[in-house]
């Protein structure tokens, strides 16, 4: 089945540096991909929408120049986390939709826990 | 404003007993919803989609209802075992191409031998 496959897993980064999060469809093209992010006890909440070739699209509150989308293939979409602080440690994770054959269901990278230190 | 709730944060049960889990949304149309698995630490996994005009849907100990009247999805796990333990997430989809899926926060499921 499709897989994706993000990376890294766990990053531990000190407060004003910058942290890059990959996410890979490992056997599909994903036009479009996903971003969430995921508190403690919370929901995912949906953070951009990343289109291959275009600007990524943000949901409300959330700063596109804090973090940066780039989804340059139809395979990677990558998160960059700048100047980060300790209030953006966080569970990050990407998803993607595998349309062929009608089949609508997400694929979710194993996400990246940051801490900000 | 739109909303998703899933009855309950946490729901423990004894193993070999059935787990129903519920989830109501508001001010949504959603053309299907889905149930996904979270361990901790882990990304979501989907587990099953229902259509709106799809009344039950089920997989192996697994069964969903989605009745789109009372805006509300139940999810059945029969015979729960303790591997079961895990989050259970649901989500709605609209099925347009490059729309996200809008989750619950979940229920976490605690299946104790």
């Amino acid at each position: 089945g499709a897989v994706v496959s993000q990376h890294p897993s766990r990053v531990i980064c000190k407060s004003g540096t910058s942290v890059k999060i990959e996410c890979r469809s490992l056997d599909f093209q994903a036009t479009t991909m996903f971003w969430y992010r995921q508190f403690p006890k919370q929901s995912l909440m949906l953070m951009a929408t990343s289109n291959e070739g275009s600007k990524a699209t943000y949901e409300q509150g959330v700063e596109k120049d804090k973090f940066l989308i780039n989804h340059a293939s139809l395979t990677l979409s990558t998160l960059t986390v700048t100047s980060a602080h300790p209030e953006d440690s966080s569970f990050y994770i990407c998803s993607a939709r595998d349309r062929v054959g009608g089949n609508t269901k997400a694929f979710f990278g194993q996400g990246t826990r940051l801490t900000v230190v | 404003s739109q909303k998703i709730e899933q009855n309950s944060e946490a729901l423990n049960i004894q193993e070999g007993k059935t787990a129903t889990l519920t989830c109501n949304y508001t001010n949504y149309s959603p053309a299907y919803l889905q149930w996904y698995r979270q361990d901790p630490g882990r990304g979501p996994v989907f587990l099953l989609l229902i259509r709106e005009n799809e009344k039950e849907k089920r997989k192996e100990r697994l069964k969903v209802t989605f009745d789109t009247t009372l805006k509300q999805s139940l999810f059945h796990i029969t015979a729960s075992q303790p591997a079961d333990s895990a989050t259970y997430l649901c989500a709605l989809d609209y099925n347009q191409a490059g729309t996200a899926l809008i989750f619950g926060k979940g229920t976490t499921l605690s299946v104790s031998s």
